[in-house]
């Protein structure tokens, strides 16, 4: 019930397109849902986050996409750019974080070819 | 410069001795935290701390333990007892607003124990 699924492992895509990362969850009491962005030999960097009131939110070229009733969300990343290739985490946690319980995703490596 | 420092960037040790990193913030920030990160996997909690002379075990916190004698600073010690200490080692820090507490990372420290 703690865990969170992260998918794909790997993605290539070409320079514009729309890369799509998914996360699915177990435990109904998850009540925030933010996404790092980490490049190598670097600490994760926060990227966005969604509450589940919200079925959707827009930061710059990042977009949340939040499904409450299949227990899913993901990250859509607009016209992306090789400075895009990244590992993704997503993450999930009750009562806002406020007992450092974040749990992550495994990752998912993002390549952009010029 | 508001931001969270972690020392060394990368440490080295022979097996069956004790290890200290450190971490400190000047972001005011109450809580702290330490994950692991090995390859391939996501961020794991060890330990955090909510306030001073205050911290709870995280998922992980076999052969470590953790001081938190001042707000900004969070000393991670990595014992002999911890059976398989080389990994990347990530602090982070937050303060709860609006009701979510958004967690901030340091550059980490890269340890290996030969």
């Amino acid at each position: 019930q703690q865990q969170v699924k992260q998918s794909p492992q790997s993605l290539i895509v070409q320079k514009g397109g729309i890369p799509i990362i998914n996360c699915a969850y177990e435990n109904t009491a998850f009540d925030y849902f933010p996404w790092y962005q980490q490049f190598p030999g670097k600490g994760p960097a926060l990227l966005i986050a969604i509450r589940p009131d919200v079925s959707e939110k827009k930061e710059g070229r990042f977009t949340i996409s939040f499904n409450k009733s299949a227990k899913q969300f993901s990250l859509h990343i607009m016209d992306s750019q090789p400075g895009d290739s990244a590992t993704y985490f997503c993450a999930a946690s009750k009562n806002g974080g406020s007992q450092g319980n974040l749990i992550f995703g495994k990752g998912t490596k993002l390549s952009v070819k010029p | 410069d508001g931001g969270i420092t972690q020392s060394p960037k990368y440490l080295f040790r022979k097996e069956g001795q004790n290890v200290t990193l450190s971490c400190e913030q000047n972001l005011n920030h109450d809580a702290m935290y330490w994950y692991r990160q090995d390859p391939g996997q996501g961020l794991r909690l060890i330990y955090y701390s909510q306030i001073v002379n205050d911290f709870q075990k995280g998922d992980i916190a076999e052969g470590y333990s953790v001081s938190r004698e001042k707000k900004e600073s969070f000393p991670l010690t990595v014992t002999s007892a911890q059976k398989n200490p080389t990994a990347f080692y990530l602090c982070a820090s937050s303060i709860g607003l609006a009701g979510v507490y958004e967690q901030y990372f340091g550059p980490g420290t890269r340890l290996t124990v030969t």
